[in-house]
């Protein structure tokens, strides 16, 4: 079983749409968690970090759920720009394959 | 702030050539580098974390003596792909943490392209 699970996608959203992706992680010690965006062909960009009471940060909520082991990301009104791969990384390490989200106009 | 420099960018080069990637920390030092390698469509897969002043510790699977790793100074690590082949070919990134701290992000650099012939 891979340390982090992503959900690849594709999400296809219209723009103002609201899109929101889990990421489960297998290693219950991990005690930090990120997202990343990775644009095509590019490195890998912090998004936000991911807090146990839950964090926001503009358009993107980041949720922890220590219980079930998963970390989401929650993108309120949709744009263009927000098409991209998002990587979750769970402390040491470990990245999630990715989730694409495209968004259409 | 967190600016991490990846040189070069992108290189094509012919079968048995060795290429040297360098990743430099801009504005801050960075004990701890490490290195991946994204092929497409799939995850980042760590090769191997580089600490300044020692030896770098590899993960299982990748050859230490193909993919050299120097980390000569807090702000500078190295990775040479010695005698690359085309199945060497692929995206190579560098990433550096600010401090010591396990909740600390880290930060990418460009990122390399690397093309074996």
């Amino acid at each position: 079983r891979k340390e982090v699970e992503q959900d690849p996608g594709p999400f296809n959203v219209p723009e103002g749409a609201t899109v929101a992706f889990n990421c489960t992680y297998s290693n219950s010690a991990s005690q930090s968690f990120f997202w990343y965006r990775q644009d095509c062909r590019k490195e890998p960009k912090l998004l936000m970090s991911v807090y146990s009471s839950g964090n926001e940060d503009g358009r993107f909520t980041a949720q922890l759920n220590r219980a079930s082991q998963y970390i989401s990301l929650l993108i309120r009104d949709s744009k263009l720009s927000d098409s991209a791969t998002y990587l979750c990384v769970a402390y040491k390490l470990s990245f999630g394959a990715g989730t694409t989200v495209t968004v259409r106009a | 702030g967190a600016v991490v420099s990846q040189h070069p960018s992108w290189v094509i080069c012919k079968s048995g050539t060795s290429v040297k990637i360098e990743c430099r920390s801009l504005d801050f030092q960075a004990t701890t580098m490490f290195w991946y390698r994204q092929f497409p469509k799939q995850s980042l897969m760590l090769m191997a974390t580089s600490n300044e002043g020692s030896k770098a510790t590899y993960e299982q699977g990748v050859e230490k003596d193909k993919f050299l790793i120097n980390h000569a100074s807090l702000t500078l690590s190295t990775l040479t792909v010695t005698s690359a082949h085309p199945e060497d070919s692929s995206f190579y990134i560098c990433s550096a943490v600010e401090g010591v701290e396990d909740n600390q992000p880290q930060h990418f650099g460009d990122g390399t392209r690397l093309s074996i012939l």
